[in-house]
């Protein structure tokens, strides 16, 4: 079985300052992990990937995210927000012997002026 | 322009009403998928296909069915047993490659009434 869970319902801060989104996962194997973003009534968009390789991965509008296998977590990060950056977030796992993947139930960025 | 169309936008529905969601891509992916997204429970997996006249049921396929005649069309049926189908569903495509991610359409709301 694989999960992923995302702790925080939303997450606020200020324009400018580094923000982070919590993303944590089980699988029984090695994982793929992605993460997309999802602004109002829209359909989800690509951000970035974890297939194997460097553990910090980099993505699109500056995010980036960290692969820590031994807290079995996947983090995504911007060094400064923007308020454009507001929007829903969602991580999800695959592991790699899986044919289906597993989305987390998402994380409301509010970035605030 | 290569993309994930879906049809129509909103969509409205007397109980007892089957109805029929349109999802068309010409990315030429192999596997298509459907999603229903509810406010706190992220994405969840109604059916998916990864060869055309071959589909699986996802997490969620009770009160749904699908049909996959052409690679470009996975079309998702909401029949009068689904009991709570008022919800926004995501159609989604993507390569078998195991890694790669999955491209969304912009969505259907459906709502009944």
């Amino acid at each position: 079985a694989q999960s992923v869970a995302q702790p925080e319902d939303q997450v606020n801060v200020a324009e400018g300052n580094p923000l982070t989104v919590k993303c944590t996962y089980s699988v029984s194997g090695n994982p793929y992990l992605f993460w997309y973003v999802q602004y109002p009534n829209r359909g989800l968009q690509f951000l970035l990937k974890y297939i194997t390789g460097d553990n910090l991965v980099k993505g699109s509008y500056g995010f980036e995210a960290e692969f820590n296998k031994s807290q079995t977590s996947f983090h995504l990060k911007k060094p400064s927000a923007l308020v454009s950056d507001s929007a829903l977030y969602f991580c999800a796992v695959r592991d790699k012997g899986y044919q289906k993947v597993t989305f987390g139930i998402g994380t409301k960025l509010q970035v605030i002026p | 322009d290569g993309g994930i169309t879906q049809s129509p936008k909103y969509l409205f529905r007397k109980e007892g009403q089957n109805v029929t969601l349109s999802c068309e891509q010409n990315l030429n992916h192999d596997a298509m998928y459907w999603y229903r997204q509810d406010p706190g429970q992220g994405l969840r997996l109604i059916y998916y296909s990864q060869i055309v006249n071959d589909f699986q049921k996802g997490d969620i396929a009770e009160g749904y069915s699908v049909s996959r005649e052409k690679k470009e069309s996975f079309p998702l049926t909401v029949t009068s047993a689904q009991k709570n189908p008022t919800a926004f569903y995501l159609c989604a495509s993507k390569t078998l490659t195991p890694g790669d991610e999955q491209f969304f359409g912009p969505g259907t709301r459906l709502t009944v009434l």
